[in-house]
């Protein structure tokens, strides 16, 4: 079963860190790229970084640039969000989704782990 | 940077036809594809570059995209169709959202 199951989210004061991972199954990793995406409570989606198949491209949203860092393990088949000097509006569900080879959707996505930022 | 627009909400009666916007600048130009998402849960892809449907999406869900407007099209709808609905397009190098809208059956 194509799967992707992500985990490290939790409660973290502002200004500190965390990292998520994204835990991919059922599929090649390595041949996809990969997207972060995440939901504030009760808001709508916002894409956050991208990472090409071998990791050598990478992308941010402006909101995340300098804070959150994307990367990837291919032997590990898993994806990973570093994110730093975390602000209250960092506080949303977090989305790992896989891009469709070819075409430009997200057509796989986890089920997202939640990340609070309070104090 | 580039926005998508799209109604706050949308009704529709059991079995009628409900059609929610995304607007964009020249949004013909790009693909744009269309996500369902209810509560507690992952989206899912219904609609891919325009008007394909994903495997195991119903007929009932097509989508068209032209000028300044993408539209999603849900027909003969069901109450299992009462969801968030987001359109989605890249432009360079970003994946843009459209805000969602949330589609009640009634």
């Amino acid at each position: 079963e194509v799967q992707l199951v992500e985990s490290g989210g939790g409660l973290v004061q502002p200004g500190g860190s965390l990292r998520l991972s994204c835990a991919a199954s059922g599929f090649t990793f390595s041949s996809y790229e990969m997207n972060w995406v995440r939901q504030a409570p009760g808001k709508g989606l916002e894409w956050v970084s991208y990472i090409s198949s071998s990791g050598s491209t990478i992308y941010y949203a402006d909101s995340v640039k300098g804070r959150f860092t994307i990367s990837r393990d291919n032997a590990k088949n898993s994806l990973y969000l570093q994110m730093n000097s975390l602000r209250a509006e960092d506080t949303a569900v977090y989305y790992c989704a896989r891009r469709a080879v070819v075409n430009d959707f997200f057509d796989i996505w986890g089920q997202g782990t939640m990340v609070t930022v309070s104090s | 940077s580039y926005e998508l627009t799209q109604p706050l909400s949308v009704s529709v009666a059991l079995g009628q036809t409900a059609r929610i916007t995304c607007g964009g600048n020249n949004i013909g130009s790009k693909n744009v594809h269309w996500y369902q998402q209810k509560p507690g849960q992952a989206p899912v892809l219904v609609i891919y570059r325009d008007s394909n449907r994903p495997s195991g999406i119903p007929e009932r869900f097509s989508g068209s995209n032209s000028g300044n407007t993408a539209t999603l099209t849900i027909s003969r709808a069901q109450a299992g169709d009462e969801a968030d609905y987001y359109c989605q397009v890249w432009d360079s190098s970003t994946a843009v959202f459209g805000g969602g809208t949330k589609l009640t059956v009634l």
